[in-house]
């Protein structure tokens, strides 16, 4: 079945680092992908999506492309702030499954000033 | 913007007790979900429902029951609470196509004792 894989955290940067989260899927078909957020105390928010190969989805800094070669999307921003401290899953959505979300086990981020 | 409440914040229950999670969309949405989270193993797939009265088991059912009598509303039920149900439990809505955006609730954090 579809299954979402993501780098084992938590993760501790220092403010102004470069972050890269990786996350790699097992998908029959042509998926869409999300990056989704939860800060302390939280639900989910969506953080940003990308609906077929080679497209790259953006939001507030982080960015992450479709590969389709490589099966991946993964999570990167140029430079983390400590109000980016949070928990971050990367998800799939097959349209054969009503759109049932299946996520990743979620990868904390721990930002230090 | 898309409001998804639920019922509780925190709640402690007994082991053995009946225990109804509510959650209620304000955006007429058709497709709503019940994941539980737990560190590690990310969002799973409780129960989701695709329309009034219609309902699917997700990937873990076993113990919960769904109820979904009116549109904006889709309640959890745990027959019987038992200890490994201990857990943050999520609610989320979504429209049709399967490329949109879930949008998830706060949570309800449900001891059982």
């Amino acid at each position: 079945g579809d299954s979402v894989t993501q780098m084992e955290g938590p993760v501790t940067l220092s403010e102004e680092a470069f972050l890269t989260i990786n996350c790699t899927y097992t998908a029959t078909g042509y998926p869409s992908l999300f990056w989704y957020v939860q800060y302390p105390g939280e639900g989910l928010q969506l953080l940003l999506k990308a609906t077929k190969a080679d497209d790259k989805g953006s939001n507030k800094g982080f960015e992450a492309t479709y590969r389709k070669e490589t099966t991946s999307f993964h999570l990167e921003k140029g430079s983390v702030q400590v109000s980016d401290s949070a928990v971050y899953f990367c998800a799939l959505s097959h349209s054969g499954n009503t759109g049932k979300l299946i996520f990743g086990q979620g990868t904390t981020l721990q930002v230090k000033p | 913007d898309v409001k998804v409440t639920q019922s509780s914040r925190y709640l402690v229950k007994r082991t053995g007790e009946k225990v109804f999670l509510e959650c209620v969309q304000d955006m007429d949405h058709e497709n709503m979900f019940w994941y539980r989270q737990d560190p590690g193993l990310g969002l799973r797939l409780i129960y989701f429902s695709y329309d009034v009265k219609m309902k699917e088991k997700g990937d873990i059912p076993e113990g919960y029951s769904v109820s979904r009598e009116k549109k904006e509303r889709f309640s959890l039920i745990l027959e019987s609470a038992s200890t490994n149900q201990t857990s943050m439990y999520l609610c989320a809505s979504r429209p049709t196509s399967s490329t949109d955006t879930q949008y998830f609730g706060p949570g309800t954090r449900l001891t059982v004792l």
